[in-house]
Order: C-alpha cells, then sequence, then structure tokens
C-alpha cells in the first residue's frame, strides 16, 4: 500500500512569487486535505477536496487555490507569497471522513 | 476563543511516570475526537479516537467530557518514545479537522 507523498520537501521563494505543491494520495483514499502548520502551532484546515471538487474551506484567502485530479492526487497553489506563508504545508487523504493520512509535508520558506 | 484549546507544555517527566494531557474545546456540536501523535519535524499521525465511554490502547487511555466540553489522554509508564507533541483534534461538520496548538512530552531517562 503506497502512503501520501508530497512533493517538493523543501523550497524557498520569495515574495509575490506564486509556489505550486503536490501531493500524491494513499491508495484507496478519494478525498485530499491541506493543512498549513506554522512553527510551534498546529496544523490548520486551509481546504479539502472530494472527487475533484473543493468540499470545504478554512479562512485562507483566494490566493490559496487547489486542485483534485481524476486519480485523487492534488495540488495546492498559492499566489503572491507573503512572508507569513512561510510553513510547513501538509497534505493528508482519507476516504470520505475516515481517518486522516498524512504526507511528510512540504517545507516553504518565503523570504 | 480558540475552538481547540491546549496547554503547550513542555511536560518533562521521567520514564515510568504517569502523565495526562487536557484539551477543551468549544461548539458543543462536534462529535468526533481525536489524539494524534506530531514527532520532531516529522507529519501528525493517528494516536487514538476519543469516545465518551473512554477507550483504552495499550498504556494510553482517552477520555471525552461532554459537559465540561474536554478530552484527556492519558499516559501510563511514560517510554524515551513516548517523546513527541500531542495534538488534540475535533471533527466540525463532516470534513474539517481542527488541531490544537498541540502539547509537547519529553520522557526524561
Amino acid at each position: 500500500e503506497t502512503g501520501v507523498t508530497q512533493s517538493p520537501t523543501h523550497l524557498i521563494k520569495t515574495r509575490g512569487q506564486q509556489v505550486t505543491l503536490r501531493c500524491s494520495s494513499q491508495s484507496g483514499h478519494n478525498t485530499v486535505s491541506w493543512y498549513q502548520q506554522a512553527l510551534g502551532q498546529g496544523p490548520q484546515f486551509i481546504f479539502q477536496y472530494y472527487r475533484e471538487e473543493e468540499n470545504g474551506r478554512g479562512n485562507f484567502p483566494p490566493r490559496f487555490s487547489g486542485l483534485q485530479f481524476p486519480n485523487y492526487s492534488s495540488e495546492l497553489n498559492v499566489n503572491a507569497l507573503e512572508l507569513d506563508d512561510s510553513a510547513l504545508y501538509l497534505c493528508a487523504s482519507s476516504y470520505v471522513t475516515g481517518e486522516l493520512f498524512f504526507g511528510e509535508g512540504s517545507r516553504l520558506t518565503v523570504l | 476563543r480558540k475552538e481547540v484549546e491546549q496547554d503547550p507544555g513542555p511536560f518533562n517527566v521521567p520514564e515510568g511516570a504517569t502523565v495526562a494531557f487536557n484539551c477543551t474545546y468549544s461548539n458543543s456540536a462536534s462529535q468526533s475526537f481525536f489524539w494524534y501523535r506530531q514527532d520532531c519535524r516529522k507529519e501528525p499521525k493517528l494516536l487514538m479516537s476519543v469516545y465518551s465511554s473512554g477507550n483504552e490502547d495499550g498504556r494510553f487511555t482517552a477520555q471525552l467530557n461532554r459537559a465540561s466540553q474536554y478530552i484527556s489522554l492519558l499516559i501510563r509508564d511514560s517510554k524515551l518514545s513516548d517523546s513527541a507533541t500531542y495534538l488534540c483534534v475535533k471533527l466540525s461538520g463532516t470534513y474539517k479537522y481542527i488541531f490544537g496548538t498541540g502539547t509537547r512530552l519529553k520522557v526524561l531517562a
């Protein structure tokens, strides 16, 4: 059984740039959620995708957007990067509302 | 007020000790609660679900008190390998998992 994989693992961007993070969900899972985890904080819910549609969204501005593909993999896009966007971005897959299985995350640094 | 609140710690305890964490939540409509464990610079992993009747998994016991709106995690006979951050989580609605900031535990030899 293949677990959740994310890429890239680390990246550095400058303010104003755009970034795309990728996630492959665990085999058999049809739901993908994205979380932002700042240093010393718990993960914050960004949004969830189910059957290629956004199923719910947290308190994040529209410059955070995403996609889910027919194979259930997903992308998180962030436009106009700000310094406060520096964080660990976690992807979690699940079967509907079952247990969340997290990837190891993408650590983004915005300079 | 945050929907899920935890004491960030750190809790420093000797090996073999019993340690307990509490987590308070708001919005009593929440139905499902969990404890996740996160090792340093790693992803969170499910430790256990929390039920009103209480549930136990080896050295770990979780309890939910709906009247007082808190959940607890008890760890008996602490091991060095228990050192981690423990995240209290509630499921809000059908899809939104809300995490607390986590409680850091360090078990000392």
